[in-house]
């Protein structure tokens, strides 16, 4: 079993749609989330990073996380064409050293239809 | 948060030759991370840099294929020796800030033949 699980998709959705993309985990260790959009040929862009559990909204993105259940989120509201790219969530320990290695999901497609 | 250029931003490369790669940060960071990810994959982490010791390699990498050198706080390169085409790869460099998390180079696409 992977430490990180994510649904790679592919997903696809109308212009405007609310997109749900999800993570589970299994370290209990983790303690820092985040979320990267990565358009093709690019490296990983950070969009959101949230500390333990709770919720984090940033204009059209809001990351929940739910530590007791080990499962976290990121809503895209009011999607736009702009928003299709690869989404992967990340996440790490405290400390240091190796603690703070990023473990990543295998990432999730998303394409935004006009 | 930090601001990373890497290059090169592509090569393609013979079989059996190296190839360098420059990650410079715009700030002093103590680790630098090196992932590679394959065609359609995530990201794998290559190695972690600290400054003025040796690299540390996760399992499944190994110095003499991809030696790294940081010479200080702000620079690290990594290099992909006697390349195969299975090192086909888009390669990446890492610093992670507080409250920032962790930021990305734009990464090298590197293509062997």
């Amino acid at each position: 079993q992977k430490e990180v699980e994510q649904d790679p998709g592919p997903l696809s959705v109308p212009e405007g749609a609310i997109v749900s993309l999800n993570c589970t985990y299994s370290n209990s260790a983790f303690q820092y989330f985040m979320w990267y959009r990565q358009y093709s040929r690019k490296g990983p862009e950070l969009l959101m990073y949230t500390y333990s559990s709770g919720n984090k909204e940033d204009g059209r993105f809001t990351a929940q996380v739910d530590k007791s259940s080990k499962y976290i989120s990121l809503f895209i509201r009011d999607s736009q064409p702009s928003d299709s790219a690869t989404y992967l969530c990340a996440m790490s320990g405290e400390g240091a050293g190796s603690a703070r290695q990023l473990t990543f999901g295998s990432g999730t497609q998303l394409t935004v239809l006009p | 948060s930090a601001v990373i250029s890497q290059k090169p931003s592509r090569d393609i490369c013979q079989r059996g030759t190296s190839l360098t790669i420059q990650c410079q940060v715009d700030s002093q960071v103590t680790m630098m991370f090196w992932y590679r990810q394959q065609p359609g994959q995530s990201l794998t982490l290559i190695a972690t840099a600290n400054q003025g010791s040796e690299a540390t390699y996760e399992s499944g990498f190994v110095i003499d294929k991809f030696p790294i050198s940081r010479p200080n706080l702000t620079f690290s390169t990594l290099t992909v020796s006697n390349m195969s085409p299975e090192d086909s790869s888009i390669y990446l460099c890492s610093v992670v800030m507080p409250n920032y998390g962790y930021t990305f180079g734009s990464g090298t696409r590197l293509t062997v033949v």
